[in-house]
C-alpha cells in the first residue's frame, strides 16, 4: 500500500510568487491535514479537509489556502510568498473523519525554499 | 491557551533507558500522539494514548496522565536508529466535533556508542 506522496519534493521560489503543492493520502483515507514544519517553530497547523470540504483552520493568514478534491487529493497554495514561508510543508492523511483513535500517516513534505 | 512542553534535546547510551517527558496544557483533550521524526524525513507513528495509564508497543512505551497533563515516552534497550526527534502531539477538539493536532518543538535524541 502506497503511503503519502507530496509533490514536488524541492521548490525554489522568489518573494512574491504563488505556489502549489500537492498531496496525495493513502488509499482509503479521506482526510487530509497540512503542517508547516520550521526549526523555530516546529510543527504548526495549517488546515484540515474532508471530503472536499474544510473542517479546521489553525492561525495563519489568508496567503495560506487549500482544496480537496473528490478523490482525497489535496493541493496547498501560498501566494505572495514571503521569505518567512521557508519551511516544510507536511501533509498527513487519516481514514476520517475527524475524531477518536484518527491516526494521521505523514507524507516526505515540500521543502520550499523563499529567495 | 494551548501549550505542550517537551525538553528540547537528551543524550542516552546504546542500550539504555530513556524517558521523553511531555506536558500539556490545552482547551479540550482528544488523545496524546508520539512520533518519531529522523532527519530530512517524515514524522513516523509511535504511541497514541487517550486514557490514564501505560500503553506498550516492543520497546516503545507510552503514558498518560490527564490529571496531572503530562505523559512520557519510554525507549528501552536503545539502538543508534533510534537517534532521532521525538515529537508529542495532543489532538485538541474544536467545537463542532473535529480535532486538530498541536505538537510540541520535539525532542531531539543522540545515542552514542
Amino acid at each position: 500500500k502506497a503511503g503519502v506522496t507530496q509533490t514536488p519534493r524541492y521548490l525554489i521560489k522568489t518573494r512574491g510568487q504563488q505556489v502549489t503543492l500537492s498531496c496525495s493520502p493513502i488509499s482509503g483515507h479521506r482526510s487530509v491535514s497540512w503542517y508547516q514544519q520550521t526549526p523555530g517553530q516546529g510543527l504548526q497547523f495549517l488546515f484540515e479537509y474532508f471530503s472536499e470540504t474544510q473542517r479546521n483552520k489553525g492561525n495563519f493568514p489568508g496567503r495560506f489556502s487549500g482544496r480537496q478534491f473528490s478523490n482525497s487529493r489535496s493541493e496547498m497554495n501560498v501566494s505572495t510568498l514571503e521569505l518567512g514561508d521557508s519551511a516544510l510543508y507536511l501533509c498527513a492523511s487519516s481514514r476520517g473523519p475527524p475524531g477518536a483513535k484518527n491516526i494521521q500517516y505523514f507524507g516526505a513534505g515540500t521543502r520550499l525554499s523563499v529567495l | 491557551g494551548q501549550n505542550i512542553d517537551q525538553p528540547t534535546e537528551m543524550t542516552a547510551t546504546e542500550g539504555a533507558i530513556v524517558q521523553i517527558n511531555c506536558t500539556y496544557q490545552t482547551s479540550g483533550f482528544n488523545g496524546l500522539f508520539w512520533y518519531q521524526q529522523h532527519a530530512g524525513e517524515a514524522p513516523t507513528f509511535l504511541s497514541y494514548n487517550v486514557l490514564d495509564g501505560l500503553e506498550e508497543k516492543g520497546r516503545f512505551s507510552s503514558f498518560l496522565s490527564r490529571s496531572k497533563g503530562y505523559s512520557y515516552l519510554l525507549l528501552k534497550e536503545l539502538q543508534m536508529k533510534d537517534s532521532a526527534s521525538y515529537l508529542c502531539a495532543v489532538r485538541d477538539q474544536v467545537s463542532g466535533g473535529y480535532n486538530k493536532l498541536i505538537f510540541g518543538a520535539g525532542t531531539r535524541l543522540a545515542v552514542h556508542p
